[in-house]
């Protein structure tokens, strides 16, 4: 079974600047994809960005980027100029490719806090 | 990606009754996908619902107390049923993904027992 760990609970960063959210996963598959979502007080899950495995090259979406090394199984994301309406928390998941349903999970989640 | 209309957006209800979520669909899908995400918590998946077939539950979660109904390819129900404090959370819905891109989400409905 796929797991998906994020390791800070918490983060802070202030306004303008770069910060960085973990993910590790574990899986034996080697087709699949990975996003983050953001959830901000509206309880609206969001979708920020997506990865598939089978490419190398990092993705980017305007000022969000992700590290994948997916020897490491590490997928962590980048939010440069950090604004206000990032503040919300961020749910990296895991999604086997060809399946859905209970091959989607979530990590536990990290509450980031930008900071005027 | 598709838009999902879920309601009600919160409710307060007492213990020992049931309360019906909806979500609607703004075109066909085949799967729908129902989470709670417990205070402070990630999603946990509840149920699968396929048009024209008998939902699939998760380990956890049983039909007496989660019933979802799935008539059409655009619309689906969760009632949670004889409800108790420990039910409180946020409900939500999400269809399957286009082309393995990612799920959509609906707004969610912040249930609270009392």
């Amino acid at each position: 079974a796929q797991t998906v760990t994020q390791s800070q609970p918490e983060m802070s960063v202030q306004e303008a600047e770069t910060v960085t959210l973990s993910c590790t996963y574990d899986t034996s598959e080697n087709n699949y994809y990975l996003f983050w979502y953001k959830q901000p007080p509206s309880r609206q899950m969001i979708l920020v960005i997506r990865q598939e495995a089978y490419k190398q090259q990092n993705a980017t979406e305007n000022r969000f980027s992700v590290n994948f090394q997916k020897a490491a199984k590490s997928f962590s994301l980048k939010i440069s100029d950090s604004q206000l309406g990032d503040t919300a928390m961020y749910f990296c998941a895991f999604m086997k490719a060809g399946n859905y349903g209970q091959n989607f999970v979530f990590g536990p989640g990290t509450r980031l806090s930008v900071l005027p | 990606s598709a838009v999902i209309s879920q309601k009600p957006s919160r409710d307060i209800c007492q213990r020992g009754t049931s309360l019906t979520i909806q979500c609607q669909v703004d075109s066909q899908v085949t799967m729908m996908f129902w989470y709670r995400q417990q205070p402070g918590q990630s999603l946990t998946l509840i149920a699968t619902a396929n048009q024209g077939s008998e939902a699939t539950y998760e380990s956890g979660f049983v039909i007496d107390k989660f019933p979802i109904s799935r008539p059409n390819l655009t619309f689906s129900t969760l009632t949670v049923s004889n409800m108790s404090p420990e039910d409180s959370s946020i409900y939500l819905c999400s269809v399957e993904p286009r082309g393995n891109y990612g799920y959509t989400f609906g707004s969610g409905t912040r249930l609270t027992v009392v």
